[in-house]
């Protein structure tokens, strides 16, 4: 069975641009969450979807945004990026999202932003 | 307050020894605490994972150790093997959840042949 897979898995934009992650769960998770490595550092939380609503959010500015499909398969954008937006973004996937539930979250191997 | 703090930063260790790496966090609305393992390359990977109401799990090599009290938990490897070289994170959750980590920001370890 396929992981989380995220696309692409480098890309390299100049400040001010706008980007576009994608994400796919695995078969059957319905929720999605979106966290940001910078290097050197853990993932820090930026969003969360369950059944295509946002269930939380992180302490991000507005020029993160990010939304899920019908079927699950998710996107996060960035707005006029800055040199410290720079980072791996992590998409996982869980089984269960609502708070309660206990349900593993699984990582896709990341998107490698550079900002030049 | 929403911060899990990790060390050490870098750890080595001989192969069939512990390797032994601690977290603590200020939040007591935490009530999940797991343990995330990477490669290079890959995503985190769940190791394991404890709540408070217990104050030890133990999965293989791999134990948990809770202190709620003190408000730290630490994961010990025993019989560390160089495959367990990886970096890795603590990490904790609120409402039983696994929903919104806040994570530790890494222990990198290498274990030597």
């Amino acid at each position: 069975d396929a992981g989380v897979t995220q696309s692409p898995t480098h890309l390299i934009k100049t400040r001010g641009q706008h980007v576009t992650l994608r994400c796919s769960p695995i078969s059957g998770h319905k929720s999605v969450s979106w966290y940001q490595q910078v290097l050197g550092q853990g993932p820090q939380f930026i969003f969360q979807y369950y059944e295509k609503e946002e269930r939380g959010r992180g302490n991000f500015p507005d020029r993160f945004s990010a939304r899920q499909f019908p079927n699950y398969s998710s996107e996060l954008n960035v707005n006029a990026l800055l040199l410290g937006d720079s980072a791996l973004y992590l998409c996982a996937s869980s089984s269960r999202g609502l708070a309660g539930s206990t349900g593993e979250l699984f990582f896709g191997e990341g998107s490698r932003l550079t900002v030049l | 307050q929403q911060q899990v703090k990790q060390s050490p930063q870098s750890l080595i260790v001989q192969k069939g020894g512990i390797s032994i790496i601690n977290c603590a966090y200020e939040n007591t609305a935490f009530d999940y605490f797991p343990w995330y393992q990477q490669f290079p390359g890959k995503g985190p990977a769940l190791l394991i994972a404890i709540r408070p109401d217990v104050s030890e799990k133990k999965e293989g090599r791999f134990t948990i150790s809770f202190n709620k009290s003190a408000k730290q938990f630490s994961l010990h490897i025993m019989d560390s093997q160089p495959g367990d070289s990886a970096t890795y994170f603590c990490a904790a959750s609120m409402d039983g959840s696994a929903r919104q980590l806040t994570f530790g920001s890494g222990t990198q370890l290498t274990v030597l042949p």
